[in-house]
């Protein structure tokens, strides 16, 4: 089984304050993906990565896909209390086509403070 | 107006009762699941179809059992329920079956067995 591990578990910062939420398997997947989940909702993505060493912006939010595919970092910068949500990351595994076998990370769940 | 919509949003029964949970997507996506998120937030595929058809039935009771009727519908109907059934059980749907295709997740049903 592999396994998506993200640290940290619980993240609790100040409005205006940058932060890194980490990724990390032992195993290479041919894509990432990263999902944000608001209480009472489903996870809705923000972002997929494919190639290793690739890196996305999304506005404050930076993704990066490290170059051996076996992790992804995302950080955000200045947060704001609305990026307060559980953050998932979710890889598919190398040489599967389903997307359905995405195998999802534990979460990080960050609460940005007024 | 709603991507993925799933009922009820909320279900609580006894032990042994049966229960269905109904899900529909509009946005003509081939390919429809079923999550269950436990009690720590890990999110895990229970099954998946595509066209109508099951592609993945992971390690689940069989007293699960999914059924869709026609591509825009997948329900879980589950038979003599079990305290360790309580969870928040998610509907998503992606648009191919590939790892590329982000999912699409309802806002979940949260069952309490009792």
């Amino acid at each position: 089984t592999q396994l998506l591990e993200q640290s940290p578990q619980f993240l609790s910062i100040q409005e205006g304050e940058n932060l890194t939420v980490y990724c990390n398997s032992s195993s290479v997947f041919s894509s990432l993906q990263w999902y944000r989940q608001e209480p009472g909702e489903g996870p809705v993505l923000l972002v997929t990565v494919v190639t290793g060493g690739e890196v996305k912006k999304l506005k404050r939010l930076t993704f990066q896909f490290g170059d051996a595919r076996k992790d992804s970092s995302l950080h955000i910068t200045a947060a704001q209390p609305g990026d307060t949500g559980l953050y998932l990351c979710a890889g598919a595994s190398l040489g599967e086509t389903s997307g359905s076998r995405l195998t999802f990370g534990e979460g990080t769940q960050l609460t940005v403070n007024p | 107006d709603t991507a993925v919509s799933q009922t009820p949003k909320y279900l609580v029964t006894q032990m042994g009762n049966d229960k269905s949970i109904k899900c529909e997507q509009n946005l003509g996506h081939d390919t429809m699941y079923w999550y269950k998120q436990d009690s720590k937030k890990f999110l895990k595929i229970m099954f998946s179809y595509n066209n109508k058809e099951l592609i993945i039935n992971e390690t689940v009771p069989n007293r699960f059992s999914p059924k869709s009727p026609d591509k825009a519908h997948l329900n879980l109907h589950i038979n003599s329920l079990e305290l360790g059934d309580s969870a928040v059980y998610f509907c998503a749907s992606s648009q191919f079956f590939t790892a590329y295709s982000p999912l699409h997740f309802g806002n979940g049903t949260r069952l309490t067995v009792t």
